[in-house]
């Protein structure tokens, strides 16, 4: 059975520092990544994610998420954070045909402090 | 803005009642899903519903029951109300099962 491991349950960091948010996945067959970031109060919004080809995704907003199958890890990276960024960051993942059914990590609350 | 709308967005509701969350999906979406985020955890699929039939399952009882209808949006329904099922209700919807899933911004039930 598939699982999602975030592996800190909170990330405090200053502004303009970088960041990582780590993220271990099981699973016995080949599977799709996802990073969603959810603000207060507001729904799940999609950052990133890998499906296939380049194993280094990258989001509009300075995010990158790298999949690394030998580690199972999809961790998330910004290298200079703002106040902006502050919110819960869930880690994902599906299996087979992508579209299916998602499993979410307990997720990472980053909190940006000047 | 995703394009997907839940209603009502707060409700409270007593142990043992009954409730319907409803969610309106982007045209064309005919993948919807939803998922039940307790506080302080990450989101848990119910069930998804493909083509107005249900196609998959998480691990929650019978008394969570769903609708998709032939307009895109589609129905969450709660029987015999629990208080450990007070949680944000999300609903997720795609595009013939793509690779996007878009999340509405969820329905919060309370039950007291």
């Amino acid at each position: 059975a598939q699982s999602v491991t975030q592996l800190d349950s909170q990330v405090p960091v200053f502004e303009e520092a970088p960041v990582e948010l780590r993220c271990n996945y099981s699973s016995s067959v080949s599977v799709y990544l996802f990073w969603y970031v959810q603000y207060p109060n507001q729904g799940l919004q999609l950052l990133l994610k890998y499906l296939s080809g380049s194993t280094l995704v990258e989001s509009i907003n300075g995010f990158e998420a790298e999949f690394n199958k030998s580690q199972t890890s999809f961790h998330l990276r910004k290298p200079s954070v703002h106040i902006s960024d502050t919110a819960e960051y869930f880690c994902a993942v599906s299996e087979g045909q992508a579209g299916t059914a998602l499993i979410f990590g307990k997720g990472t609350t980053l909190s940006v402090s000047s | 803005e995703t394009g997907v709308t839940q209603s009502p967005t707060h409700l409270i509701k007593t142990r043992g009642q009954q409730v319907t969350l409803r969610c309106s999906s982007q045209s064309g979406h005919n993948t919807v899903s939803w998922y039940q985020q307790a506080l302080g955890q990450g989101p848990q699929f119910i069930f998804q519903y493909y083509r107005e039939e249900e196609n998959g399952r998480g691990n929650f009882p019978p008394r969570f029951s769903g609708l998709q209808f032939p307009n895109y949006s589609s129905e969450l329904n709660v029987n015999a109300l629990e208080l450990d099922d007070s949680a944000l209700y999300l609903c997720a919807s795609s595009l013939d099962r793509d690779n996007t899933i878009y999340f509405g911004e969820g329905s919060w039930l309370t039950v007291v």
